[in-house]
């Protein structure tokens, strides 16, 4: 089946660590996109990426920090200058192709607390 | 700026009444339009999108919504709610052209089915 994983579903760490939550997808999809999501917030972008070695800063993109060195993997890793880090986190990918807005496919999340 | 503004963080209907699930967005160029569903814990599955043509877009599990470009509005409607339908639902937007840089998202409406 074709989908995206995201690992671990739930990570605790304590505070001053870093700590990368892995993405992957089978579905062929050049786009990667990771969201952070709080109480009430919505999804708000953090980085993503259209093709491979490529990728752009979203909305709140500080105290984080991403690769994309193969097609299928787009980890993220939550630095220690991320001041607010507990969140659920969400990795989508879609179709990409300029001009044109694809539907986006979500894994079903980590949720990362820090203490 | 764009924006998507979901009215009501909570909307409560009984079962087998009409749901009716309000979004409107603002911007500069035609939207594409999206809502999406979320059950605890999980990551969004997509309902329905609005791309171009026909403005009354049907999704699953008897869902549909309404383009209405005079009102920039894309209202999320079932005719007869179940208990499953409850969860947070989410509308989201990608301009044409920058859409592939990342949906922006509403801050979600959290659906109480009552028995």
């Amino acid at each position: 089946d074709g989908g995206i994983t995201q690992s671990p579903k739930y990570l605790f760490r304590k505070e001053g660590q870093n700590v990368t939550l892995s993405c992957e997808q089978n579905l062929n999809h050049d786009a990667m996109y990771w969201y952070r999501q709080d109480p009430g917030q919505g999804l708000r972008l953090i980085y993503y990426s259209q093709i491979v070695n490529d990728f752009q800063k979203g909305d709140i993109a500080e105290g984080y920090s991403v690769s994309r060195e193969k097609k299928e993997s787009f980890p993220l890793t939550v630095t220690s200058a991320q001041k607010n880090p507990t969140a659920f986190y969400l990795c989508a990918s879609s179709i990409y192709q300029p001009g044109q807005s694809y539907e986006q496919y979500f894994g079903p999340g980590t949720r990362l607390t820090v203490t | 700026a764009q924006s998507v503004t979901q009215l009501g963080s909570h909307v409560s209907v009984s079962e087998g009444a009409l749901v009716l699930l309000r979004c409107n967005y603002s911007s500069s160029v035609p939207p594409y339009l999206f809502w999406y569903v979320q059950y605890p814990n999980q990551g969004l599955q997509l309902l329905l999108k609005y791309t171009t043509g026909a403005t009354l877009v049907k999704g699953i599990n008897g869902f549909e919504a309404e383009f209405k470009k005079s009102e920039t509005s894309f209202h999320l409607t079932k005719p007869s709610a179940h208990m499953s339908d409850a969860a947070e639902y989410f509308c989201a937007f990608g301009e044409g052209g920058g859409g592939a840089d990342g949906l922006t998202f509403g801050k979600g409406t959290h659906l109480i089915i009552q028995p």
